[in-house]
């Protein structure tokens, strides 16, 4: 069966800070992949999503970026947080129609 | 910007009444799905319902889709305590497969 990944589960950061979280999959192939951003209480933003190995598709401009150095491993990055990129960070994985959601990573910049 | 909207944003009911949240869009969809969330946590897939469907059952939930109003709605019938969760519809747009865009989330609070 298929299972996701993502850590850390908590991170407390401070702005200006880099940051780095990781999320795989096990369990199946080429998977599309992606990154969400969720406020409190609020939906989930799309920001980043995979097709394949180093195919990256960018929603919305900031100071995040994210890669796909292996087919199963998706990476979130910041040179620099900014107060406003605290939130709760989901990953995600599709399989045709249905995407299946990580633990998800809470980052809190101070 | 947020493909979907649901209302209401917050529903309290007792345990046994049946839960009703909609969600509107705005664009041409393949399908639609509604996911629950419980507090801090992923999201978990609940129903999915295609372009040219009206309605689904999948144990005690029913999702209807209306097409030309560009809206859906999730009923959870007799609820319980265990339904407590915020609930998110998701639409895949026609023009983009690949995504899947999220409404606001209608959060679903079952007193015992």
């Amino acid at each position: 069966s298929q299972t996701i990944h993502q850590w850390p589960a908590t991170l407390v950061q401070p702005v200006g800070s880099p940051l780095s979280l990781e999320c795989t999959v096990e369990g199946t192939s080429n998977p599309n992949l992606y990154w969400y951003r969720q406020a409190a209480g609020r939906g989930l933003q799309l920001l980043f999503y995979s097709v394949g190995i180093g195919q990256i598709s960018s929603e919305v401009p900031q100071n995040l970026s994210a890669s796909r150095p292996q087919d199963r491993q998706f990476i979130l990055s910041s040179k620099k947080l900014l107060l406003s990129d605290s939130g709760f960070y989901l990953c995600a994985w599709g399989s045709e129609e249905t995407q299946y959601f990580g633990p998800g990573t809470r980052l809190l910049v101070l | 910007s947020q493909q979907g909207e649901e209302d209401p944003q917050a529903l309290s009911i007792q345990e046994g009444e049946n839960a009703t949240m909609n969600c509107s869009y705005k664009t041409s969809i393949n399908n639609l799905q509604w996911y629950r969330q419980n507090s801090g946590r992923g999201l978990v897939h609940l129903i999915l319902i295609r372009s040219n469907e009206r309605e689904k059952h999948s144990g005690r939930l029913r999702v209807t889709l209306d097409t030309s109003k560009k809206s859906s709605s999730l009923l959870i019938t007799a609820s319980r305590a265990a339904d407590t969760a915020s609930y998110f519809c998701a639409t895949v747009p026609q023009e983009d497969s690949y995504k899947l865009i999220f409404g606001s989330g209608t959060r679903l609070l079952v007193r015992p």
